[in-house]
């Protein structure tokens, strides 16, 4: 069976300042990963995703995940945040064990401050 | 391009009432569908996946029901509400391995 687990459920941070929210994965078969972003009121929107490849995957607004396949890792980065980046942040993972299932991390929430 | 849609956004039903969510997808064929519920201030609740018409499975026992009765509609019921039934429902379908979420109903059992 999969699990998620971030680490942190708050992160406060000021604006322009760099953070990182981790998140660890636990697997017995090959895994997908991903981040989703939920601002307040709304549905879950995906920010980015590793399926394969360069272990090195990035969004468009400037954030930046890892896998670590030794860690089980797959921390989320963005060197420099602003306000409109708070939002609760959803680390998930996908293994097709005879039906393709996600499964979510308990979510950070980001606190940018000015 | 794809979009999905959910109704009612928010929804005030006594305890005791039923229930009937709605979730439709447009610009997919034959979508992996899912409901899942979100307690405040908690992660995710898979509830139900459909991998086609009619084909409904369930994740953790409860007083809610799922049916797909079209392709691209997914419908999320129950016959009696309890209060532990208050939270935010979202559905989401699936391609190429990521989900991509409804706008969601918040639901409030009183």
């Amino acid at each position: 069976a999969q699990s998620v687990t971030q680490l942190d459920s708050q992160v406060p941070v000021f604006e322009e300042a760099p953070v990182e929210l981790r998140c660890n994965y636990s697997s017995s078969v090959s895994v997908y990963l991903f981040w989703y972003v939920q601002y307040p009121n709304q549905g879950l929107q995906l920010l980015l995703k590793y399926l394969s490849g360069s272990t090195l995957v990035e969004s468009i607004n400037g954030f930046e995940a890892e896998f670590n396949k030794s860690q089980t890792s797959f921390h989320l980065r963005k060197p420099s945040v602003h306000i409109s980046d708070t939002a609760e942040y959803f680390c998930a993972v996908g293994a097709n064990t005879g039906g393709f299932k996600t499964i979510f991390g308990a979510g950070t929430r980001l606190f940018v401050k000015a | 391009s794809q979009t999905i849609h959910q109704w009612p956004a928010t929804l005030v039903q006594p305890v005791g009432s039923p229930l009937s969510l709605e979730c439709t997808v447009e610009g997919t064929s034959n979508p992996n569908l899912y409901w899942y519920r979100q307690a405040a201030g908690r992660g995710l609740q898979l509830l139900f996946y459909s991998v086609g018409i009619g084909q409904i499975s369930s994740e953790v026992p409860q007083n809610l029901s799922a049916s797909r009765p079209q392709d691209r509609q997914f419908i999320l019921s129950s016959k009696k509400l309890l209060l532990s039934d208050s939270g935010f429902y979202l559905c989401a379908w699936s391609s190429e391995w990521a989900q991509y979420f409804g706008p969601g109903t918040r639901l409030l059992v009183l």
